[in-house]
């Protein structure tokens, strides 16, 4: 069964060093979202994207923050100078695009543990 | 503004037992879906069942069941015959209907199964 896929599972950087969490989503399809969830805390919405630019954001994605797809298959999430308060776990999730329907299944993948130092 | 709210962060059940998770939500939209995710201690978010806000017929898959009261704008989650695995984080969710919207999750139930 295709499945949404994330890498690393674990990252650990130094406050104020970028970092680029990256996604592979199902292969047919065409929304694409981040979210995170602070340890404990519940899972918020980052970003969801489509066809090539920026569907809806949240407060949370500041400019320290930026999505894109580079190739045909990765979908990534860029935090250019992370913080403490950056330190989460990072959901990708994906969901096909069909017009006769209103209901489309977000697909989520294993996460990304960010750890700030 | 949407909001979820779980007012339960932890319950338990004993194994083969049936137990209710509570949700309520707030909303003016009138078309929208709400749902219930899983996740283990593996954190993959596993969608557990869906409600579309125009269906009165409450949602049911295999041991799972909801109890959709849209007027008291109330979702909750039955589990019946509790099983080791049904052991994880519940978080009920919502979305606004026609549209690829983003998730609106509520803090989380943490379920506890005792054998």
């Amino acid at each position: 069964e295709p499945e949404v896929t994330q890498t690393p599972s674990h990252q650990v950087t130094q406050m104020g060093q970028e970092v680029i969490l990256r996604c592979v989503p199902i292969s047919n399809h065409l929304y694409f979202y981040w979210y995170r969830q602070i340890l404990g805390q519940k899972v918020e919405f980052l970003v969801s994207f489509y066809n090539n630019e920026i569907s809806e954001k949240s407060e949370i994605f500041d400019d320290q923050f930026s999505v894109e797809r580079p190739d045909g298959s990765n979908f990534t999430l860029k935090i250019r100078s992370t913080k403490l308060e950056d330190s989460a776990m990072y959901f990708c999730a994906s969901s096909v695009h069909w017009t006769i329907s209103s209901y489309n299944e977000q697909f989520f993948g294993p996460g990304t543990r960010l750890t700030v130092l | 503004a949407q909001t979820v709210t779980q007012s339960q962060p932890e319950m338990s059940v004993q194994e083969a037992e049936t137990v209710t998770l509570s949700c309520t939500y707030d909303t003016s939209e009138s078309d929208y879906y709400l749902f219930w995710y899983k996740q283990p201690p593996s954190r993959q978010m596993i969608l557990v069942i869906r409600q579309e806000a125009y269906k009165q017929q409450n949602a049911t898959e295999n041991r799972f069941s909801v109890n959709f009261q849209k007027a008291a704008k109330s979702f909750s989650l039955k589990i019946s015959d509790s099983q080791l695995g049904d052991a994880a984080m519940y978080f009920c969710a919502y979305r606004v209907g026609g549209s690829q919207g983003n998730l609106i999750f509520g803090k989380g139930t943490k379920l506890s199964v005792k054998p």
